[in-house]
């Protein structure tokens, strides 16, 4: 079965500081890897999405992430983070022929203004 | 273009009482998943349904819990005799349907389930 590891639980950043969110997969087979985010009362989107090709991918809002396969990992980054990236961010993998995608437990950004 | 759908937001039981989760999926939408978020973990997935069949049920608990999509109206999740250990965010997604592992699924909003 896949796992998946965020490495922070709750982050704080003042804005303008740079964000780097980990993500760690156990999986031995080809993933498609996806990073949502759930805005408070708001509901889950995607943020980006990794199938094949170039491993660094660019989502919406100004956030990228990096594949690495020989690390297992799925790290999401944003230069320069503003208030409004307070959220919850979630690392999800499934195997390239299985719909069942696992999630990790979530990181809080907090942005303070 | 009205997203997922779920509904209520907040749903308050007793211990024992049922309780009814709701998600109507994006227009043009035909497959629905249901996850389940408990405090400090991430979503889990317990059930995966076409219009009128359940294609994956493998993350149902064996009791209690059930999971419908009829040929009209929204797809619902039940869940009978609750227990404490119910309390959990509950979360809808759906896709078209077409490439079933590489469409990214759109979610609700959640329903959170409080058992007192």
């Amino acid at each position: 079965a896949q796992s998946v590891s965020q490495h922070n639980h709750h982050v704080i950043l003042s804005e303008a500081a740079s964000l780097e969110l980990g993500c760690n997969y156990s999986y031995g087979g080809t993933v498609n890897l996806f990073w949502y985010v759930q805005y408070p009362g708001q509901h889950l989107q995607l943020l980006l999405k990794y199938f094949s090709g170039d491993p660094l991918v660019k989502g919406i809002k100004g956030f990228e992430a990096e594949f690495i396969k020989s690390k297992f990992s799925f790290n999401l980054r944003k230069p320069s983070v503003q208030w409004s990236d307070t959220a919850e961010y979630f690392c999800a993998v499934n195997s390239r022929n299985d719909y069942k995608l696992s999630f990790g437990a979530g990181t809080t950004v907090t942005v303070r203004a | 273009n009205a997203g997922v759908m779920q509904n209520p937001r907040h749903l308050v039981r007793r211990r024992g009482q049922e309780a009814r989760l709701r998600c109507s999926p994006m227009k043009g939408h035909s497959h629905v998943y249901w996850y389940r978020q408990l405090p400090e973990e991430g979503l889990k997935f317990m059930v995966y349904l076409q219009k009128e069949n359940i294609i994956d049920e493998s993350g149902m608990p064996k009791e209690r819990f059930s999971a419908e999509f009829p040929k009209e109206g929204p797809s619902i999740l039940r869940i009978q005799q609750v227990v404490r250990g119910d309390s959990a965010a509950y979360f809808c997604a759906s896709s078209p349907g077409r490439d079933r592992a590489n469409s990214p699924l759109h979610f609700g909003n959640g329903t959170r389930l409080t058992v007192t």
